[in-house]
C-alpha cells in the first residue's frame, strides 16, 4: 500500500513557465512533508519542507502548498530553469518529524530551453 | 564539510560473494538509513537505525543486514548477493527528536551495485 503517491512519472515544462509537481498521501497521521531533488549520479538533496500547521511555505522560486483536507501537496517552481531538470521526490513523516520518512516514487521534471 | 560518505561508489560482483557497502556521517546524527532506488519504484527503505545498537527493518529488508556499533557508521551487508539486488543504493542520516530541521535527511552520493 503506497502511502505517498506521485502519480506523474514525468513532466515537461518550457523555461520561464511554472512547474507544478503533485503529491498525494493516504496516512492522516503524516504532519510533516518534504521535497527532495535528485540529479543523475548524485544523492537526493533537500529542497523545501512544510509542517501541517501551515498551508504554504516559500523559498525563492520554490513554493510548497499543503491541502490537508484533500491530503494533497504540490511544489511550484516559478520561473522554471533548465537547471531545475531533475527527479523530484515527495516525502512525508508523522509526529512532527519523529518517524521515518516515507517517499513517493518521484517525478522527472524536464525544463526545455 | 557535513556529509554522508559511502563506499564503494561502483561495484560489480557475482552471485553469492559477500559484500559490504560502508556508510559514514560526520554530523553526529542519531538516525541513519539505507535506501535502494530502482526504475519506476522510487526510493525504498531497506533498514534504518535510530541510534547505536538500534536497527529496524524498512520496506525491503530481505537479503540485507546492517549493524550500528558506532554512531557515525552504518554498513550495509549483502551476505549472499543475488541479481535482484542489482540497484542504486543510498545511505542517509538525520538528527531525530522532532523540531525544526529534524528528519531532514542528508544523503550520500550513492553506490551502484551490479550482481552478475
Amino acid at each position: 500500500d503506497q502511502q505517498v503517491k506521485q502519480n506523474s512519472p514525468s513532466l515537461s515544462v518550457q523555461e520561464g513557465r511554472i512547474s507544478i509537481l503533485n503529491c498525494d498521501y493516504t496516512n492522516s497521521m503524516f504532519d510533516y512533508f518534504l521535497w527532495y531533488k535528485k540529479y543523475p549520479a548524485e544523492g537526493p538533496t533537500f529542497l523545501i519542507s512544510i509542517s501541517s500547521i501551515k498551508d504554504k511555505n516559500e523559498d525563492g522560486r520554490f513554493t510548497v502548498f499543503l491541502n490537508k483536507s484533500a491530503k494533497h501537496l504540490s511544489l511550484h517552481i516559478v520561473p522554471s530553469q533548465p537547471g531545475d531538470s531533475a527527479v523530484y521526490f515527495c516525502a512525508a513523516s508523522g509526529l512532527s518529524g519523529n518517524t521515518p520518512l516515507v517517499f513517493g516514487k518521484g517525478t522527472r521534471l524536464s525544463v526545455i530551453a | 564539510e557535513a556529509q554522508v560518505t559511502q563506499n564503494p561508489r561502483y561495484l560489480i560482483t557475482v552471485t553469492g560473494k559477500k559484500l559490504t557497502v560502508t556508510c559514514s556521517q560526520n554530523m553526529n546524527h542519531e538516525y541513519m538509513s539505507w535506501y535502494r532506488q530502482d526504475p519506476g519504484l522510487g526510493l525504498r527503505q531497506i533498514y534504518y537505525s535510530m541510534n547505536v545498537e538500534v536497527t529496524d527493518k524498512g520496506d525491503v529488508p530481505e537479503g540485507y543486514k546492517v549493524s550500528r556499533k558506532e554512531k557515525r557508521n552504518f554498513p550495509l551487508i549483502l551476505e549472499s548477493p543475488s541479481p535482484n539486488q542489482t540497484s542504486l543504493y543510498f545511505c542517509a542520516s538525520s538528527r531525530f527528536g522532532g523540531g525544526p530541521g529534524a528528519n531532514v535527511l542528508t544523503f550520500g552520493a550513492g553506490s551502484r551495485l551490479t550482481v552478475l
